[in-house]
């Protein structure tokens, strides 16, 4: 039982570059998360979804993109990545108004 | 927007009870008082929920008041590894995390 796995856990970018951050989870539940977080900051939405085949903007969805075509999958994308995108990202995991569970971080860069 | 105030850091002592106070004075009737830590370099991890009086597990106590409008962490004699970020999130369709208050204990 692996709970919440995020792939890469380190990445570096150059700017312009793209690239997907996966999210997989083996516990059938029906909400998930991208989270960012800057060095010394809180948490902060991204994007989210409530199921199979949904997503909806979070706090700060500028700039990435993200699909949900498989209910243990939830992939984060940069089109085009910038150095405001350095960051330490976060999924987690939830049924609803339960306990969350999140994954252990994919550290970006972008140079 | 986040929907919680607490404040930014306290420091307490080893063995010492630690309570963090949190407001959420616009919480809505679905809302669930929701508690996380986190460690540097790892996500968070839950700790408590309560809805309303008073919640205890294994780590901690959760104290809400009839009215809602805030709430209480209580950490019983805490250690020097309970120095972590403590975040009071007020749950409805999603997770929105605040700031969080920095705990620092000292030895």
């Amino acid at each position: 039982n692996a709970g919440v796995t995020q792939t890469p856990k380190f990445r570096v970018l150059k700017t312009g570059q793209s690239m997907t951050l996966l999210c997989a989870q083996d516990m059938n539940h029906e909400y998930m998360y991208w989270y960012r977080q800057d060095p010394g900051m809180g948490l902060r939405l991204i994007h989210y979804s409530v199921g199979e085949g949904t997503t909806a903007k979070g706090e700060v969805p500028d700039g990435y993109n993200v699909s949900r075509l498989k209910k243990q999958n939830f992939l984060l994308g940069l089109e085009s990545a910038a150095p405001s995108q350095t960051s330490v990202y976060f999924c987690a995991t939830e049924r609803r108004n339960t306990e969350a569970f999140f994954g252990q971080g994919t550290r970006l860069t972008v140079v | 927007l986040a929907k919680t105030t607490q404040p930014i850091s306290m420091d307490s002592y080893e063995g010492q009870e630690v309570n963090i106070t949190c407001s959420h004075n616009n919480i809505a009737t679905n809302d669930y008082i929701t508690w996380y830590q986190q460690f540097p370099s790892q996500g968070p991890r839950f700790i408590i929920q309560g809805y309303k009086t008073k919640v205890t597990n294994e780590v901690a106590s959760l104290f809400i008041p009839a009215d809602r409008k805030s709430s209480t962490l209580s950490l019983p004699r805490v250690s020097l590894s309970d120095t972590a970020v403590y975040y009071c999130l007020a749950l409805d369709d999603k997770i929105i995390f605040g700031k969080g208050t920095r705990l620092h204990i000292l030895p």
